[in-house]
């Protein structure tokens, strides 16, 4: 069965500081790694889809990057608005579904 | 922009009821999911299909049915709701071609009384 980790949980970042989350799979044959925001109480927002290892993806303040185990998320000088839980998910080679990891909830402080 | 549009955002039922959900895309995509969504649990696969009439089990399918009898519209149902159903549902839909990149609906929140 897919294994999908997401650390850490939880990310309290100030206003500019830079940092990265997680997102670790044990899938193999990788068909896609999808990057979404969730607000709270709101369905999640597509940000990215990843398909091979070195792969890079940007969008505003963040990048999504993808090794043959891992993708990082990385969040370069948020802002408060950047303040949501990131949802990594892949999808199954032999499958239509994706399964998701937990989530990193991140607050941003001004 | 992709459009899934959830009916219900918040519903109230009580026990034993029968319950539905409804969901719309508005982008022909072949794929139509059901997840729901509890704190600490993550995202779970509920039922997809894959085509018009056509369906498969999630990882919990239990105590829960759905039908697709137009490709745009996806409906969950809940034979008998029961208090453990209470949760965030969400809908989504996708196309395989796309990479089976799927976008989520706003949520329905249920609580089962």
């Amino acid at each position: 069965e897919d294994q999908v980790t997401q650390s850490p949980e939880a990310l309290r970042l100030q206003e500019g500081e830079s940092s990265s989350l997680n997102c670790s799979y044990t899938v193999s044959g990788l068909r896609g790694l999808f990057w979404y925001r969730q607000d709270p109480g709101k369905g999640p927002e597509f940000l990215f889809t990843l398909y091979s290892a070195g792969e890079e993806k940007e969008k505003e303040r963040l990048k999504a990057t993808l090794t043959k185990k891992e993708s990082f998320l990385h969040i370069t000088a948020p802002k408060p608005e950047d303040s949501a839980t990131y949802l990594c998910a892949v999808r199954d080679p032999n499958d239509y579904k994706l399964s998701f990891g937990a989530g990193t909830t991140v607050t941003v402080r001004a | 922009d992709v459009k899934v549009t959830q009916s219900s955002r918040y519903l109230v039922k009580r026990t034993g009821e029968k319950v539905f959900l409804e969901c719309v895309q508005d982008m022909d995509h072949e794929n139509m999911f059901w997840y729901r969504q509890d704190p600490g649990l993550g995202l779970r696969l509920i039922y997809f299909s894959y085509d018009v009439k056509m369906k498969e089990k999630g990882d919990i399918p239990e105590g829960y049915s759905v039908s697709r009898e137009k490709k745009e519209r996806f409906s969950l149902i809940l034979e008998s709701a029961s208090t453990n159903q209470t949760s965030m549902y969400l809908c989504a839909s996708g196309l395989v071609s796309s990479g089976n990149t799927i976008y989520f609906g706003e949520g329905s929140w249920l609580t089962v009384v």
